[in-house]
C-alpha cells in the first residue's frame, strides 16, 4: 500500500526566511503527488500538483516544489516566507491505479509556525 | 466561480442517532469523494463517486453510506454515530475529462458526537 511520510511535525520559521517542508512516498510506480494546505477550522486548498513531466513545480502564493524519482520525494519550498504562510500543510499522494476517483492518501502534516 | 458547498456547516448528534451530510460539486465536477479528518489527524479517504457510481472505497465504517445523486450532489449518510465519528468530514470534487487528479475540497462539516 501507499504511504506519503512527512518527517517534520512541526518546523518553525521566521518571517522573510526561506522554507523547505519535505514529503517522501512509498509506492512503485511514480504516483501523482500534491501539496495542500489547511488553516485552522478551514478546508483544505491546493498549492500545486505533479502528474508528469517538468520534475519543478510552480504553485500558488509563491510555493514550488521538486520532484526527485531517486529519492521518492516530493519537498514543497519557499523563498521567502510570509506570517500568512502560517498553517498545516499536507503532502498527498494518488497511486494513479484506479482509473479514476481515486482517493488520495494524506501525510501526517506539517504545522508551520512563523515566528516574527 | 463557486467552489464546492457542504452542508450543514456544524452538527452535533448523540450516539446511536444518524446523520446526513451533503456536499454539492463545483459546476460540471462529476465526481465526488468524502474525507474523514479526526481532531489533529489527516484526512482519511472513505468513498468516492463518478457518474453516479461508486468508483474507490476506502476506509468508509459499515455504519456509513453514500450516494451520488442525478445532479451529481452526494450525501453521505452516517447511522449508530460513536463518539469517535466526531470529526471534521470533507467532501471533495474534480472533473474526470479534466484534470481529474486535481481535487477541490470543501470547507468541511464538523460534527460532534456526545
Amino acid at each position: 500500500a501507499q504511504s506519503v511520510t512527512q518527517p517534520d511535525i512541526h518546523i518553525t520559521v521566521s518571517e522573510g526566511a526561506s522554507l523547505e517542508l519535505r514529503c517522501n512516498y512509498s509506492y512503485g510506480a511514480t504516483p501523482y503527488l500534491f501539496w495542500y494546505v489547511q488553516s485552522p477550522g478551514q478546508g483544505l486548498q491546493l498549492l500545486l500538483k505533479y502528474f508528469s513531466g517538468d520534475t519543478l513545480v510552480q504553485g500558488i502564493k509563491g510555493f514550488e516544489a521538486e520532484f526527485k524519482r531517486s529519492q521518492s520525494s516530493f519537498n514543497l519550498r519557499k523563498p521567502s516566507v510570509h506570517w500568512s504562510d502560517a498553517a498545516e500543510y499536507f503532502c498527498a499522494v494518488d497511486d494513479n491505479s484506479g482509473g479514476g476517483a481515486d482517493g488520495l492518501t494524506f501525510g501526517k502534516g506539517t504545522h508551520l509556525i512563523i515566528q516574527p | 466561480a463557486a467552489g464546492v458547498i457542504q452542508s450543514p456547516r456544524h452538527l452535533i448528534k448523540e450516539k446511536r442517532e444518524t446523520a446526513t451530510l451533503k456536499c454539492y460539486p463545483i459546476s460540471r465536477h462529476d465526481t465526488v469523494y468524502w474525507y474523514q479528518q479526526g481532531p489533529g489527524q489527516d484526512p482519511q479517504f472513505l468513498i468516492s463517486f463518478y457518474e453516479k457510481m461508486q468508483s474507490d472505497k476506502g476506509s468508509i465504517p459499515d455504519r456509513f453510506s453514500a450516494q451520488q445523486f442525478s445532479d451529481y450532489h452526494s450525501e453521505l449518510n452516517m447511522s449508530s454515530l460513536e463518539l469517535g465519528d466526531s470529526a471534521l468530514y470533507f467532501c471533495a470534487s474534480s472533473y474526470q475529462a479534466g484534470s481529474k487528479d486535481e481535487q477541490y475540497f470543501g470547507p468541511g462539516t464538523r460534527l460532534t458526537v456526545t
